[in-house]
């Protein structure tokens, strides 16, 4: 079955450390998102990229990477520059263009706590 | 700027009928989609609305007003599963690219 794959499901971090966060899809879909959920709060915009080698900042990018070296995945990095990066993280992909009733599709998410 | 607002929290009864509310002031809008999230778990897309009117699928319907900046989600024969987060996001420009309300919880009763 086609899908979107977040690993690992739940993520330590240490001080100082980076880690990254795997998405891949076999939807064959062009557009990839990465979001932030904080409890209680909606879903914030990281990253996202519309093609290969390509991607723009979201509404909080600040203490993030991303690479799309492949239309499959799209990792986030998230670096020690991020002083608060306790959260649910959600990737999603969709088809590129806006123009139709498809929506975009989620994985199960990365919980990524500070040790 | 780009807003999006719906109440934070709802408490319904089994088997009644319940409407969450979502009213946004964005540029370019073009289209508002409706999704259900159980707590630590992915969001699932329930509807999508484009043009004003109603789309019903099912127990769940979606009403968009274009003019008034205004859409509903009506869920119909509460039953206790549909306890979860509702999370109204509009399409903005002719990109795929979302933009989130911070979601409705929404608890039904037995």
């Amino acid at each position: 079955d086609g899908g979107i794959t977040q690993s690992p499901k739940y993520l330590f971090r240490k001080e100082g450390q980076n880690v990254t966060l795997s998405c891949e899809q076999n939807l064959n879909h062009d557009a990839m998102y990465w979001y932030r959920q904080d409890p209680g709060q909606g879903l914030r915009l990281i990253y996202y990229s519309q093609i290969v080698n390509d991607f723009q900042k979201g509404d909080i990018a600040e203490g993030y990477s991303v690479s799309r070296e492949k239309k499959e995945s799209f990792p986030l990095t998230v670096t020690s520059a991020q002083k608060n990066p306790t959260a649910f993280y959600l990737c999603a992909s969709s088809i590129r263009q806006g123009s139709s009733n498809q929506p975009q599709h989620f994985g199960d998410g990365t919980r990524l706590s500070i040790l | 700027g780009q807003n999006i607002d719906q109440p934070t929290e709802m408490t319904a009864t089994e088997g009644a009928i319940v409407q969450i509310n979502c009213t946004y002031q964005t540029s370019g809008f073009n289209g508002l989609f409706w999704y259900q999230q159980h707590a630590g778990e992915a969001p699932t897309f329930l509807s999508y609305n484009v043009l004003d009117g109603l789309e019903e699928k099912g127990r769940f319907s979606s009403f968009l007003s274009r003019s008034k900046g205004y859409s509903y989600l009506l869920l119909k024969e509460l039953q206790m599963k549909d306890s979860a987060s509702y999370l109204c996001a509009v399409r903005v420009g002719a990109t795929n690219k979302l933009i989130f309300g911070t979601g409705t919880l929404l608890a039904v009763q037995p």
